[in-house]
């Protein structure tokens, strides 16, 4: 159980185009999804967190109109990245959780490469 | 604010050893999680801690939470080379369910 699936798993794509990201949390519905970045050889730094029919709650430095979070229903959020830079590149990990005391489950996470 | 110090940062071990890692706290967790994570993959849950002092053990794993709820031990036994990875120690806090991560602790395993 708790299986987390997101996609796609690899992007490469031209600077200035914008990507979605999607996580599906498959067998539980998700209260609360996550989304993280992770650079080489560190641990998951967290974005942005998001409940379902809320806005998300963006952490600090982490610009809001760069990275929109839609978690339109209790099994469903993505995460679009616009106007794609090189800088953007990295490893994009979305968690769910079935309840605010519960274990994150984390997808297997989209690596993204702008050009 | 709440920070989770993970140690070792990396361990080069031989096949067949007994491995230990620990994270510690100055603040309090309600639950704390042991995470590994593959190369370019998401971390997978291991074990999930609820309890002052509980002991949980999932195969070869074994983590203990420690009794003031600040700190945290996970033991492998008899390391396989399919051991290799991220290990990330993780408390759950705040009001939302968020996760504070340790830095990791990388695992090499030598045949």
């Amino acid at each position: 159980g708790a299986v987390v699936s997101q996609h796609p798993s690899r992007v490469i794509c031209k600077s200035g185009t914008s990507v979605k990201i999607e996580c599906r949390s498959l067998d539980f519905q998700a209260t609360t999804m996550f989304w993280y970045r992770q650079f080489p050889k560190q641990s998951l730094m967290l974005m942005a967190t998001s409940n379902e029919g809320s806005k998300a709650t963006y952490e600090q430095g982490v610009e809001k109109d760069k990275f929109l979070i839609n978690h339109a229903s209790l099994t469903l959020s993505t995460l679009t990245v616009t106007s794609a830079h090189p800088e953007d590149s990295s490893f994009y990990i979305c968690s769910a959780q079935g309840g605010t005391q519960q274990p994150q489950h984390f997808g297997d996470g989209t690596r993204l490469s702008i050009l | 604010g709440q920070q989770l110090n993970q140690s070792p940062q990396s361990m080069f071990i031989q096949e067949g050893e007994d491995v230990s890692m620990n994270c510690t706290s100055s603040s309090i967790f309600n639950t704390w999680l042991w995470y590994k994570q593959d190369p370019g993959e998401g971390p997978v849950l291991l074990i999930a801690l609820y309890k002052a002092g509980e002991l949980t053990s999932n195969g070869r794993l074994t983590a203990q939470f420690g009794i003031t709820r600040k700190d945290s031990f996970l033991n492998i036994s008899a390391s396989i080379p399919s051991d290799v990875g991220i290990y990330f120690c993780a408390g759950l806090g705040g009001s939302q369910g968020n996760l504070i991560f340790g830095k990791g602790t990388k695992l090499s395993v030598k045949p």
